[in-house]
């Protein structure tokens, strides 16, 4: 069974710095690419982040790029978002989030959800 | 950037009726190539992950009931709930994976 588990949320103070976590099970890692999307409070869904199967190819939402880094983990079979100089409007529930196959552009497997609060 | 906008905003549909919500796409979402549509549609539950309902504009996920389905191409999608069910109500999301991803602005659909 396909399981992605997120790390607990955290308060931050704007300019801060966090590193969410997504520790994938159930299948082959490597295999798939991975996406962050987050959802501000009241606010719809925002997609943040792609991270390819291998790690040679990444890309952003312009509203977090040179601010948020994926990377992944493959020995602890997790995905990561490095969140640096943190705002307040990067508040939200954020989710890892993975498609049906190795190549899909649509997501069917989703993380609990990570609650990030940038405040002072 | 593709622009999705959803209509309406939110929607009151008595129990087994239709409801039906629109999107709209600022510049086709339609492969020449493939002859797809980049198009999903998602379900979204307070403290819950979105859901998958359909994917390429018209394939139902597997275990989503077949009261959802969806149609439309190029720039102007619909989902349908037919027979609506308590347990519809939520969010819901359409979402464009052709060129990077957006998505609409949400449709919230509660009972009448």
């Amino acid at each position: 069974e396909v399981q992605l588990l997120q790390s607990g949320g955290a308060l931050v103070q704007p300019g801060g710095s966090l590193k969410l976590s997504c520790e994938a099970s159930g299948f082959t890692f490597t295999a798939y690419s991975m996406n962050w999307v987050r959802q501000a409070p009241g606010k719809g869904l925002e997609w943040v982040s792609y991270l390819s199967g291998s790690g040679s190819a990444s890309y952003y939402a312009d509203s977090v790029k040179g601010r948020f880094t994926m990377s992944t983990d493959k020995d602890k079979r997790s995905l990561y978002l490095q969140m640096d100089d943190l705002r307040v409007e990067d508040t939200a529930v954020y989710y890892c989030a993975r498609g049906e196959n190795a190549y899909s552009s649509y997501w069917n497997y989703w993380g609990q959800g990570t609650l990030i609060t940038v405040s002072s | 950037d593709i622009v999705m906008t959803q209509s309406p905003d939110s929607l009151a549909v008595s129990l087994g009726e239709r409801a039906t919500i629109t999107c709209k796409s600022s510049q086709s979402v339609l492969s020449s190539s493939t002859n797809q549509n980049f198009l999903a549609w998602y379900q979204k539950k307070p403290g819950q992950p979105p859901k998958l309902l359909i994917y390429w504009a018209s394939t139902r996920q597997s275990g989503v009931p077949d009261r959802f389905s969806g149609g439309g191409s190029g720039t102007d999608f619909t989902l349908t709930i037919s027979g609506l069910q308590a347990e519809d109500v939520a969010v819901y999301y359409c979402h464009q994976y052709y060129d990077s991803h957006t998505f609409g602005q949400g449709t919230k659909l509660e009972i009448k």
